[in-house]
């Protein structure tokens, strides 16, 4: 069964601080990473999604993917109290494939 | 934003009632998706379609759960018979094409007493 592995669990950083979160997979067959970002009470919203290797940055955050490790991570840059939220990973395997999430990373922006 | 509408926003029910919850998704969605969102924040993928038809499921091996997508109709997610365990988050996600963003709804937040 595909499992989705984030760390770490929480994370606490200062405003305008770097915060950066870790995904992988223990799929093979994995072939889409996708990041949502969900605030208190809210729905999931898509940040960023990647499927090839390297790097993709889009304003404040970047995103990288090893593909070879199934190997994600998300980098948010000048951290605004704003982002304070659950992260979430989630893998695709796929043509129109369910998502498999992971438990996520809660950040916390401090003023 | 996402306009995928979900209804109703809360329920309430009983062990051993019926709960049926409502999706409409983006217009141009072809695709629907349901999970669930328990108080650990976990997901459980349910199901999809592609329009009315199914494309995945779960192993539903108690059949509680069935769902719908019909023409011209909301599509619907039903538990037959609640159990308290059922306590959580439904989300209901539509996307555009394959390898699409899914845009998920505010969800319905289900309650079994």
């Amino acid at each position: 069964q595909q499992k989705v592995q984030q760390s770490p669990e929480s994370l606490i950083v200062p405003e305008g601080g770097m915060a950066s979160l870790n995904c992988t997979s223990s799929d093979r067959n994995v072939d889409y990473f996708w990041w949502y970002r969900q605030h208190s009470g809210k729905s999931p919203k898509m940040l960023m999604s990647i499927f090839s290797n390297g790097e993709k940055e889009e304003g404040r955050f970047t995103v990288h993917l090893n593909k070879a490790s199934l190997h994600t991570s998300l980098h948010i840059r000048d951290s605004q109290p704003s982002d304070s939220a659950l992260y979430l990973c989630a893998a695709s395997a796929g043509s129109f494939n369910k998502l498999t999430f992971g438990a996520g990373t809660r950040l916390a922006v401090c003023p | 934003n996402s306009k995928v509408i979900q209804t109703p926003r809360y329920l309430v029910k009983g062990q051993g009632q019926k709960a049926k919850m409502r999706c409409i998704p983006e217009k141009g969605h072809p695709v629907v998706f349901w999970y669930q969102q328990n108080k650990n924040n976990e997901f459980k993928f349910l199901i999809n379609f592609q329009n009315q038809e199914v494309l995945q499921q779960i192993d539903m091996t108690e059949k509680r759960f069935s769902a719908e997508c019909p023409s011209n109709s909301p599509c619907s997610l039903e538990i037959q018979s609640s159990e308290a365990g059922d306590s959580a988050l439904y989300l209901c996600a539509s996307s555009r094409t394959d390898y699409a963003e899914q845009f998920f709804g505010p969800g319905t937040r289900l309650t079994v007493l």
